[in-house]
């Protein structure tokens, strides 16, 4: 089955750090370009970061700029999102999803597969 | 950053009705425009890119439109399963998304 499966969000304090995983299968996880998006509570989703298919070409979204890191790990078929200095702002349900590509290699950024989302909340 | 804007916000209709929802960008965005369905506790869901192509998989009832700065998701009868809020959004530059327009029972 064609799936990605996030984890990793819980209760955190301000200033603190969390690491987003999601796992990917039933697709060839390394001949796409990968996302995170977010979504607040009552909020429409939020473009977080997105990376290439060897991890080599990563953009941000300016309030995460400097704070947030996206990677992955083909051999494993994993996406990673490593967030520090967490605000309340960033409380969000955080998804993993995938770029269909231009076909051409290259990110389309619009997004076809979409985990179920992660629920991360900072507060104090 | 370029803006986007859904109307209505809540739109009220019945089984069986024609909906239209309009989406509008703060500059030109050609056709890089794509539609998506949320149900509540779920993931948005893909429905329409490039402002008019159906992705596999989805009802020929849903339809869209448009260019440039403005554009509409059309459902020619709307079934119960449409019930949902829907999101546009712009990847022109980047990727943003409207702020949502829940379909709901009339």
């Amino acid at each position: 089955e064609v799936q990605l499966v996030e984890s990793g969000g819980e209760l955190v304090q301000p200033g603190g750090s969390l690491r987003l995983s999601c796992a990917a299968s039933g697709f060839t996880f390394n001949k796409y370009w990968m996302t995170w998006v977010r979504q607040a509570p009552g909020k429409g989703p939020e473009w977080v970061a997105n990376i290439d298919q060897d991890g080599s070409e990563k953009y941000y979204v300016d309030s995460v700029k400097g704070r947030f890191t996206i990677s992955r790990d083909n051999a494993k078929n994993s996406l990673y999102l490593q967030m520090n200095n967490l605000r309340v702002e960033d409380t969000a349900v955080y998804y993993c999803a995938r770029d269909p590509g231009d076909g051409s290699g290259y990110y389309i950024w619009y997004f076809d597969l979409w985990g179920r989302g992660t629920l991360v909340t900072v507060s104090s | 950053d370029i803006q986007m804007t859904q109307s209505p916000s809540t739109l009220s209709a019945s089984v069986g009705d024609r909906v239209t929802i309009t989406c509008r960008a703060g500059q030109s965005i050609s056709r890089w425009l794509a539609w998506y369905q949320q149900k509540p506790g779920q993931a948005p869901k893909l429905l329409i890119h490039t402002a008019s192509t159906l992705q596999t998989g989805v009802p020929s009832r849903f339809s869209g439109s448009g260019s440039g700065t403005e554009f509409t998701l059309t459902i020619s009868s709307l079934q119960p399963d449409d019930f949902a809020t829907y999101y546009c959004q712009q990847y022109n530059t980047y990727s943003v998304f409207g702020p949502g327009t829940k379909v709901e029972i009339k």
